[in-house]
């Protein structure tokens, strides 16, 4: 069965360093999305990508978050001067333009800053 | 604004019961509803969706329903086990925001349900 991959699974980082975050969709799913998990809440939507478009980045903080999808098919999120807020989970997921509108989420990225 | 509500934040009972869980939210004007369960430190599985039309969803022990006009969504698990325990969380799709073309996908804050032996 075809799943979304992340990685890393797991990265501590110092404060003020850069962190970059890769995620690979279900092949053929057109819809992309960067969430941030915090421990005890629910996952809260930092970008949305149809194809190499972003369509959704109201909640990413822009000062220092960045992300792009260049040929429509892989993503990375970074994350630029890493700041102790920023520890969280980062989930990926993606979904296909038709038929099912379910979301399938990857492993995710557990983040430390220390 | 979509708010979406899950109560209890957690839940323990026995096994072999069956359960409830709920989920509320504020606009009824959703597109779906989709219910998750979440491992502890893992990433999200889908367990059911609901499309607005609909009123509920079967999977295995699992049924879920929608009530749009009230603004609620419950997921009956039957027969709980162990294995069953997870937190469960719901997220509402509907109209895009102000500042965007794209649908939001809010989520709740889930339930954390344990199942005792």
């Amino acid at each position: 069965e075809a799943e979304v991959a992340q990685s890393p699974r797991y990265k501590i980082t110092e404060k003020s360093q850069a962190v970059a975050f890769w995620c690979d969709p279900i092949s053929g799913h057109a819809t992309l999305y960067w969430y941030r998990q915090i421990l005890g809440q629910g996952p809260e939507l930092l970008v949305q990508f149809q194809d190499e478009s972003v369509v959704d980045d109201s909640q990413l903080p822009k000062d220092r978050f960045s992300a792009e999808r260049l040929k429509g098919v892989d993503s990375t999120l970074k994350i630029q001067p890493a700041e102790l807020g920023d520890s969280a989970m980062y989930l990926c997921a993606s979904r296909p333009d038709r038929g099912s509108y379910e979301q399938y989420f990857g492993p995710g990225t557990r983040l430390t800053v220390t | 604004k979509q708010e979406v509500t899950q109560i209890p934040a957690a839940l323990s009972v026995p096994e072999g019961e069956n359960l409830v869980l709920n989920c509320s939210f504020t606009d009824s004007a959703i597109y779906n509803l989709q219910w998750f369960r979440q491992d502890p430190g893992k990433g999200l599985t889908s367990l059911l969706l609901i499309q607005s039309s609909q009123r509920e969803q079967t999977s295995g022990r699992l049924n879920a329903s929608l009530d749009k006009s009230s603004g609620r969504s419950t997921l009956y698990i039957a027969a709980s086990q162990p294995g069953d325990s997870a937190t469960y969380l719901c997220a509402v799709e509907g109209a895009p925001g102000l500042y965007s073309s794209a649908s939001k996908i809010i989520f709740g804050s889930g339930t954390r349900l344990s199942i005792r032996p």
